[in-house]
């Protein structure tokens, strides 16, 4: 089985810029979260989605935002790029919403330039 | 908001010692996760504790469970070079139909030979 997939691996953008992020998370499970994660730092919890609805939203700017689709999978979008947006983001995927381990994709690193 | 701390945040230790990380969250946890993220990589789970006082042992590494349910730690038993990584405490936050993982700064885990 695959695990959780996200694309791309590696990005690298202007201030200002918009970027996508994109993840398939694990077949069967229907929960996708999405973190960020700065260097020397824990994961920062961004969205959780369960079932194609928002079940969570995190500290952030309405520069964020993020969608599931039908077939589980998920995109994170930012707007207006800033260089404090650089960081690995990381896709978990789960089965359940509440009280599951979560499997984690190999992230993308953005760096905002 | 829910807060995790861990301490220390690097260690150092020679090949054959042994290494223990402390987390504390701020709120009582209905269950606590611990992952481990080797250097370039994401962070993988290695175990749930969900009761109290609870101790669970993998190999040489032994998970517990505060008996209050607030604090954990994590004991790894004569090191090896694999063990390098960051180990990261995460606690589940649930409220008004989310589920997010509150994650701890983690404790760097450095093994010299």
């Amino acid at each position: 089985d695959a695990g959780v997939t996200q694309s791309p691996t590696h990005l690298i953008k202007t201030r200002g810029q918009h970027v996508t992020l994109r993840c398939s998370p694990i077949s069967g499970h229907k929960s996708v979260s999405w973190y960020q994660q700065v260097l020397g730092q824990g994961p920062q919890f961004i969205f959780q989605y369960y079932e194609k609805e928002e079940r969570g939203r995190g500290n952030f700017p309405d520069r964020f935002s993020a969608r599931q689709f039908p077939n589980y999978s998920s995109e994170l979008n930012v707007n207006a790029l800033l260089l404090g947006d650089s960081a690995l983001y990381l896709c978990a995927s789960s089965s359940m919403t509440r009280n599951t381990e979560a499997f984690f994709g190999q992230g993308t690193r953005l760096t905002v330039v | 908001g829910q807060q995790v701390m861990q301490i220390p945040q690097y260690q150092h230790v020679q090949e054959g010692e042994d290494f223990t990380t402390y987390c504390n969250s701020s709120t009582t946890l209905s269950n606590i996760q611990w992952y481990k993220q080797r250097p370039g990589g994401h962070p993988v789970f290695l175990i749930q504790l969900v009761k109290s006082g609870e101790v669970k042992k993998q190999k040489r590494l032994t998970f517990q469970f505060g008996e209050a349910k607030k604090n954990s730690s994590l004991h790894i038993t004569a090191t090896q070079t694999t063990d390098v990584g960051t180990y990261f405490c995460a606690g589940p936050y649930s409220g008004a139909g989310s589920y997010q993982l509150t994650f701890g700064k983690g404790t760097k885990l450095s093994v010299i030979p």
